[in-house]
């Protein structure tokens, strides 16, 4: 299988404090991208970093990525109850591949 | 408003039978795709498809079935051959053929058993 994995798990913050959720994978990708699931809806996507990239923002969003590593991260800033959601990073070779996903829980 | 379109959101399985479970965008995208995902855990590939009439296995495509006649749909079959079917079923979409797109995600299917 080539399926990512992801920690931690669970993830449970105060509202306003940082979150972050990290990805390693076992192939080589032509980029890495994170998405976002609400319970029994589908993903969405948050944000796109290429092979070549070794940082990226978008918002309260902040990516890293480490190809020698085979891992990515992924930080929230400034966290919202809102953001309680589960994360997925996907990887992306001749397909996408997903993480195991990490449950994150903002108590307000 | 363009999108991906799943029905129906619930479906119920008797033993022994086929379900389909509708997959329908408008976003003119060429490949789409069916991932199953169970309670707690990620997504796994079941079937996908590139092209009009064209479709590949994915890494658990036995005991589910697929057809791509037109480029908005993308019909899933589970069929009695799958022994454990209960599962949340995502139908997803991009534009490009090479990854180097988002995907986009319908709004999801829950299998169940009776």
């Amino acid at each position: 299988s080539q399926q990512g994995e992801e920690d931690p798990q669970a993830l449970s913050i105060q509202e306003g404090e940082n979150a972050t959720m990290n990805c390693s994978y076992k192939t080589s990708i032509n980029n890495l991208q994170w998405y976002r699931q609400n319970s029994g809806r589908g993903l969405v996507h948050l944000i796109l970093i290429r092979s070549n990239e070794r940082e990226k923002h978008s918002g309260r969003l902040r990516v890293t990525l480490d190809t020698s590593k085979k891992s990515s991260s992924l930080l929230i800033t400034a966290s919202r109850a809102a953001d309680t959601a589960s994360y997925f990073c996907a990887f992306t070779g001749n397909q996408f591949y997903f993480g195991t996903g990490t449950s994150l829980t903002v108590i307000p | 408003d363009g999108g991906i379109t799943q029905s129906p959101k619930y479906l119920f399985r008797k033993e022994g039978q086929n379900v389909t479970l509708s997959c329908e965008q408008n976003l003119n995208h060429d490949a789409m795709y069916w991932y199953r995902q169970d309670p707690g855990q990620g997504l796994r590939l079941i079937y996908y498809s590139q092209i009009v009439n064209d479709f590949q296995k994915g890494d658990i495509a036995e005991g589910y079935s697929v057809s791509r006649e037109k480029k908005e749909s993308f019909p899933l079959t589970v069929t009695s051959a799958q022994k454990n079917p209960t599962a949340f079923y995502l139908c997803a979409s991009t534009g490009q053929v090479a990854t180097n797109e988002k995907l986009f995600f319908g709004s999801g299917t829950q299998l169940s058993v009776l």
